[in-house]
This record gives structure tokens, C-alpha cells and sequence, in this order.
């Protein structure tokens, strides 16, 4: 069964530096992975996927991620924060063993301080 | 394109009413998945339709909950007799496929039941 983790509840950084998300899945075979995005009272945005390739892969917003093979990971990174950044990050993994449905992780929320 | 549209926004009953929640997918879309997520449990896929047909419904709580998708173009989610610990964000998304295909998520109904 595919599961995927977010090991960081809350990230605060400042505006203007860097910022790494990070995201770890449990699968035997390379998924299909995918950053989203949710802002306050909206619905989730998708940022990026990875799914075969080159292993840096670059989204919306600035935002780029880097699969890990090795590692098991998808991190998220941009490297400079914006204010606007300011939101819940959702790593998820699609796979067959879950029928290539999305299962996603709990979230990471992301403060950005002045 | 309008996106995932979703209404009401918020619905507030009392315990023992029926709540129906609607989802207009985008057009052309062949998939469409209704998500709850609430703090305790995050994100889950309750069901998922395909050409307007049910494929897994395991995610559905309880028999309390039911989905139908009359159209292309319409859903419902519908909780009868609603119960407080069905409070919580409703999502509807919509794709044009499963695996590498990303969704496009409606912004939501915030549903409180007293």
C-alpha cells in the first residue's frame, strides 16, 4: 500500500530566505508524486509532479521539488519565501497499489515572518 | 474556465437534517472525487466516479452517505441523518485521468453540524 509523510507539522521562515518541505513515501516502485498547495478557505492547488524523468522538477509559484530514489523523498523547496507563500503544503503519492489514487500526506503549514 | 465549483460554501444544520452538497467538475473532466478533510485525519477520498459511474465508494463512512453523479456536468454528496462529527471540509475535485494526471479541487464546503 503507498502511504506518504510529512514529518514537519508547522515550518516557520523568514520572508526572503530559502524554505524546504519535506516529504517521504512508503512504495516499492516509483510513484507518481505531486506537491499541492492550499490557501486559507480555498481548495488545494496543484504546484508540481514528478512522475518519471529528470529528478528535479520545477512548478508554479517558483517552487521546484527534487525525488530522491535513494531516499524515498520528494522535497519541496523555493529559494526565496514570499509572504504570500503563506499556506498549508501537501505532499501525495499515486500508485498502483492504491489504483493510481492520490493518497495524501497530513500537511505542512507554513509561516512566513516579516 | 470557471474551475471546480462547489456550493454552498458553508452549510450549518442541526443534527438529524439531511445535507446536500453539490459539485460542478470542469468540463471535459472524466473523473470526479469527493474529499473530506478535517484536523484529526487530514485528507480522505470518501468516493471516486468515472464517466459518471461509482468506482470505489470504501471511503463513504458510513451508510449514512451517499454520492450520485446524474450528469457530466453534476454531483451531489448527500448525509442523511447528519451528525455533528460529520463536520468538516468537503472537497470536490475533478480530472481528466488518475496516476500522473493532477486534480483541480473545488474551494470547498465548510459544513458544521449542531
Amino acid at each position: 500500500a503507498q502511504s506518504v509523510t510529512q514529518p514537519d507539522i508547522h515550518i516557520t521562515v523568514s520572508e526572503g530566505a530559502s524554505l524546504e518541505l519535506r516529504c517521504n513515501y512508503s512504495y516499492g516502485a516509483t510513484p507518481y508524486l505531486f506537491w499541492y498547495v492550499q490557501s486559507p478557505g480555498q481548495g488545494l492547488q496543484l504546484l508540481l509532479k514528478y512522475f518519471s524523468g529528470d529528478t528535479l522538477v520545477q512548478g508554479i509559484k517558483g517552487f521546484e521539488a527534487e525525488f530522491k530514489r535513494s531516499q524515498s523523498s520528494f522535497n519541496l523547496r523555493k529559494p526565496s519565501v514570499h509572504w504570500s507563500d503563506a499556506a498549508e503544503y501537501f505532499c501525495a503519492v499515486a500508485a498502483s497499489g492504491g489504483s493510481y489514487i492520490p493518497t495524501f500526506g497530513r500537511g505542512t503549514s507554513l509561516i512566513v515572518h516579516p | 474556465d470557471a474551475g471546480v465549483i462547489q456550493s454552498p460554501r458553508h452549510e450549518v444544520t442541526e443534527m438529524g437534517q439531511e445535507v446536500t452538497l453539490r459539485c460542478k467538475p470542469i468540463s471535459g473532466h472524466d473523473y470526479l472525487f469527493w474529499y473530506r478533510q478535517t484536523m484529526m485525519r487530514g485528507l480522505e477520498l470518501l468516493i471516486y466516479f468515472n464517466n459518471n459511474v461509482p468506482i470505489d465508494d470504501s471511503g463513504m463512512p458510513e451508510d449514512r452517505f451517499s454520492a450520485k453523479m446524474p450528469n457530466a456536468s453534476f454531483s451531489t454528496l448527500k448525509i442523511q441523518p447528519s451528525e455533528p462529527r460529520d463536520s468538516a471540509v468537503y472537497f470536490c475535485a475533478s480530472s481528466t485521468g488518475t496516476g500522473n494526471y493532477g486534480y483541480t479541487f473545488g474551494s470547498g464546503t465548510r459544513l458544521t453540524v449542531v
